[in-house]
């Protein structure tokens, strides 16, 4: 069982350069979520996705951008990357539980360097 | 506002000793509570939530709404225990963010 899948799993870019980072869950989950993990800070959620179609922001969002046109697949994007978007991004993806958020099962994180 | 807290960056036991990861919360409602776990090249993995009760790998948490807190705590750590450990926050009645703490790593030395 794949799970939940992100590509590219390490990416270097330059100051101002794009890119989408995709994530693509099997599991036939409703909700998807754009976290990133610096040291010290633990996980803070960029953006997430209660539906196909729909998005919100989250703690962090400013510079993102993301997308759900399918259901199995959340993108994220940056316009133009900042040196301060060095991170490790993890992509989650859950069911709903009569009412309640259920458990969150994670992509193995992509590491993304802007020099 | 959600909030998780973790004071603890890192907590250091003998092998055999009790452990404690300390979690306070804020949130205007009726939260959902949880401890993920991240081994050493591996995923992000639930350990267990309050709504289940369970205890997992030794490791229970119990939620207290007057004090805000679900703390994580098992008896007799063990060496394979070693890792970082996040609490976090789901809202529900229609919020669905999911927040995490800024983790704990736990070092259980022989």
């Amino acid at each position: 069982n794949a799970g939940v899948t992100q590509t590219p799993k390490f990416r270097v870019l330059k100051t101002g350069q794009s890119m989408t980072l995709l994530c693509a869950q099997d599991m036939n989950h409703e909700y998807m979520y754009w976290y990133r993990q610096d040291p010290g800070m633990g996980l803070r959620l960029i953006h997430y996705s209660v539906g196909e179609g729909t998005t919100a922001k989250g703690e962090v969002p400013d510079g993102y951008n993301v997308s759900r046109l399918k259901k199995q697949n959340f993108l994220l994007g940056l316009e133009s990357a900042a040196p301060s978007q060095t991170s490790v991004y993890f992509c989650a993806s859950s069911p709903i539980s009569g009412g309640y958020t259920g458990e969150l099962f994670f992509g193995e994180g992509s590491r993304l360097t802007v020099l | 506002a959600q909030r998780v807290t973790q004071p603890e960056k890192l907590l250091s036991v003998f092998k055999g000793a009790p452990v404690e990861l300390k979690c306070n919360y804020s949130y205007s409602g009726s939260p959902e509570l949880f401890w993920y776990v991240q081994y050493s090249r591996q995923r992000l993995q639930l350990l267990l939530r309050h709504i289940s009760r369970e205890s997992i790998k030794g490791f229970t948490a119990d939620l207290n709404k007057g004090e805000t807190s679900f703390h994580l705590k098992k008896p007799f750590a063990q060496e394979e225990d070693s890792a970082m450990y996040y609490c976090a926050l789901s809202g529900t009645s229609g919020t669905y963010k999911y927040i995490f703490g800024t983790g704990t790593r736990l070092k259980v030395l022989a």
